[in-house]
């Protein structure tokens, strides 16, 4: 079974440019996550995104944004970079609602990010 | 206070020793209980997850969970340098929907001597 895919793994950006990241869940999971480790911060959680809705978004600001598609897979899209953007971000996939009462997060190997 | 935490070390160990890692957690509420390992440059990977409260053993590895102190532990027994990560804990409380709250430890990490 293959896991969670993220593409590209890496990827550097200029402060002000506009980036686009992806992920591709594994089969049969509904529901993706977006979370971001910037150095020292650990795991920031980003957006939650089930059924093509966003679910819950974390405490960052609107230039952060993203979308999940028919076939479950998402993009985040990050507009007017700034240094601080520089981190690895990850995407998770899980079962959604009414597939069991509890399922875990599995993540992908990520995207690194860097600003300059 | 945050709501998890997590001893970062660094934590070094001599291989084939017992390895305790442990997290502490203030919300009451927390139902379910995870480990997660991450390898330098990779996205952490699901080790175990538990629900109650005692000991969960797959393999090597053994979580504890005590919610009467709001502790929860991971051993690794007869350690070996392939173990040398970070590794996170995280806990979820099913609020209605899916994870609705999941809180993960800022990670500790782990190197085995050989």
């Amino acid at each position: 079974e293959a896991g969670v895919t993220q593409s590209p793994t890496h990827l550097i950006k200029t402060r002000g440019q506009q980036v686009t990241l992806r992920c591709s869940p594994i089969s049969g999971h509904t529901s993706v996550y977006w979370y971001q480790q910037a150095l020292g911060l650990g795991l920031q959680f980003l957006l939650w995104y089930d059924e093509g809705e966003e679910r819950n978004r974390g405490n960052f600001p609107p230039r952060f944004s993203g979308r999940q598609f028919p076939n479950y897979s998402s993009e985040l899209n990050v507009n007017a970079l700034e240094l601080e953007d520089s981190a690895l971000y990850l995407c998770a996939s899980s079962l959604g609602e009414g597939q069991g009462d509890f399922s875990p997060l599995h993540f992908g190997n990520g995207t690194r990010l860097t600003v300059t | 206070q945050k709501e998890v935490e997590q001893d970062p070390g660094p934590l070094s160990v001599p291989e084939g020793a017992i390895v305790s890692l442990n997290c502490t957690y203030s919300n009451s509420a927390f139902q379910y209980f995870m480990w997660y390992r991450q390898y330098s440059r990779k996205g952490p990977e699901l080790l175990m997850y538990t629900y109650s409260s005692g000991n969960k053993e797959d393999g090597r590895f053994t979580a504890q969970v005590d919610k009467s102190s709001k502790y929860i532990s991971l051993f690794i027994r007869d350690s070996q340098p392939s173990d040398s990560a970070t590794y996170l804990c995280a806990m979820s409380v099913i609020l209605g929907f899916g994870n609705e709250k999941l809180t993960f430890g800022t990670g500790t990490r782990l190197t085995i001597i050989p």
